[in-house]
């Protein structure tokens, strides 16, 4: 199952409303989870099952969608969200992932 | 608090195998509820899942990688390991081992490693 991110790079500033597309290649229901990955760390778990909020996750942050489309979204863009953000599928082995967003703080 | 350690080596030879090795603390491995695995990360490619293992001794791995890849686990140091064969130039990655939680029937990341960076060159 591909996953296809868009943008692959966005730059916004401070309190902007962010938003992140992942789009699957067959429908997935809501098998999706989103993880944010700052420079020289590994990635970290943000969102599963689509919209479940992984304990100490700020509530800033969204997921939504269905089928092959899903979003994340940012409510009010802080400094410390400057990352890559990245989508993966978890209905079927191999998981797969999607390419990735990098957002920077304007 | 669980905490997962990759080893081994930095620097690899084109055709040896890898191998590496990943150290559990806070945690044991026999709940139905996990599965420990492999992800590599390179700047081309991004995030590609190499396999996993769950404490029942079943295994998935990723086609692409499957006729070089083998997981295995050694319950008694708690550790986990991966060995990736016949290396080239485009096995050069950054390494996390990985504990993958279940939602329902599928399988997210719920715990990634520091990650190991490995080189092959000769």
């Amino acid at each position: 199952i591909q996953l296809t991110q868009s943008p692959s790079f966005l730059s916004a500033s401070v309190g902007d409303r962010v938003t992140i597309t992942c789009r699957a290649s067959q429908g997935i229901n809501n098998y999706l989870a989103w993880y944010q990955q700052k420079p020289g760390k590994a990635p970290n778990l943000l969102i599963y099952a689509t919209s479940t909020l992984e304990s100490g996750v700020p509530s800033r942050f969204s997921g939504s969608g269905s089928g092959t489309e899903f979003t994340l979204t940012i409510s009010s863009l802080q400094p410390e969200d400057s990352a890559t953000f990245y989508c993966q599928q978890l209905i079927d082995f191999p998981l797969t992932f999607g390419g990735g967003t990098k957002v920077e703080i304007k | 608090q669980l905490q997962l350690q990759e080893s081994g080596p930095r620097l690899v030879k084109p055709s040896e195998t890898l191998s590496l090795t990943c150290t559990v603390s806070g945690a044991s491995f026999s709940s139905n509820d996990y599965y420990w695995g492999w992800i590599r990360q390179t700047p081309g490619k991004g995030l590609e899942w190499i396999g996993c293992l769950h404490y029942s001794g079943s295994t998935y791995y990723n086609p692409s990688l499957k006729s070089r890849v083998t997981i295995s686990v050694d319950r008694s140091k708690n550790q986990f390991s991966l060995k990736l064969n016949s290396m080239t130039a485009a096995d050069t990655a950054l390494y996390y081992c990985s504990r993958l939680r279940r939602y329902n029937s599928g399988w997210f990341v719920g715990f990634w490693g520091q990650g190991t960076l490995v080189t092959v060159s000769s």
